[in-house]
């Protein structure tokens, strides 16, 4: 089994669903995120999370929200999908070790909102 | 505040060395890294390096430091076609969140 699961892999919803991509890790690791990834942009960080009652904003947090339902569970919802919100979202954790902060991802959830 | 910029596409051929390029701007202390994006995949590491160092090797990686110019290069010896993939150059800095801030990635295509 993977170290960090996504359900579901690919998902094609229309404007204005809730949508829920759920994350959860083997590794036990303290700290979780979401990233979101887009052609030609790179990884933006969507939240993270460095415990369960540890919840943090990312650079681009408007129109999602994140729960963290235990260590090895967080899961990022979208409340009102549109369709700019098409992309692929990765989930990963970390744990920092003397300073270096290397992230464990999972292999992605697709999401085309129509 | 953190930038990392590298250039989008690079394109070689099988068996030459490829050289895919990475800027960044903090100026403390840091973490550079380098991670692998295969097709359908999620990102795994390849390597990283602290900015104290100015070389590191791995098989056919070799990772190269410039701190005056901010400018870190990943080598790959011996391109081959299970090389293909998008190279994403990350930067965290050594203390506070240590979140690191990505690149936009590299794709690299090794054609025959």
């Amino acid at each position: 089994d993977a170290d960090v699961t996504q359900t579901p892999r690919n998902r094609i919803t229309k404007t204005g669903k809730r949508i829920m991509l759920e994350c959860s890790q083997t590794k036990g690791h303290d700290r979780m995120y979401w990233y979101r990834q887009d052609p030609g942009l790179g990884l933006r960080l969507i939240y993270y999370s460095f415990d369960v009652k540890d919840i943090n904003k990312g650079e681009i947090s408007d129109g999602y929200s994140v729960s963290r339902q235990a260590q090895a569970k967080f899961s990022l919802s979208l409340e009102s999908a549109i369709p700019n919100q098409t992309a692929l979202y990765f989930c990963a954790t970390s744990e920092p070790n003397s300073g270096a902060n290397v992230l464990t991802f999972g292999a992605g959830s697709r999401l085309t909102v129509l | 505040g953190e930038d990392v910029e590298q250039s989008l596409f690079l394109s070689v051929r099988e068996g030459d060395s490829s050289v895919i390029n990475c800027t960044y701007t903090d100026s403390s202390s840091t973490y550079l890294y380098w991670y692998k994006q295969e097709p359908g995949a999620g990102l795994q590491l390849l390597t990283y390096i602290f900015s104290n160092m100015d070389m590191k090797q791995d098989q056919r990686l070799t990772v190269l430091l410039n701190k005056k110019d901010k400018h870190l290069s990943l080598r790959i010896a011996d391109t081959q076609t299970g090389d293909s993939a998008i190279y994403f150059c990350a930067e965290s800095p050594r203390g506070g969140s240590y979140i690191p801030t990505f690149g936009r990635g590299t794709s690299l295509i090794v054609h025959p």
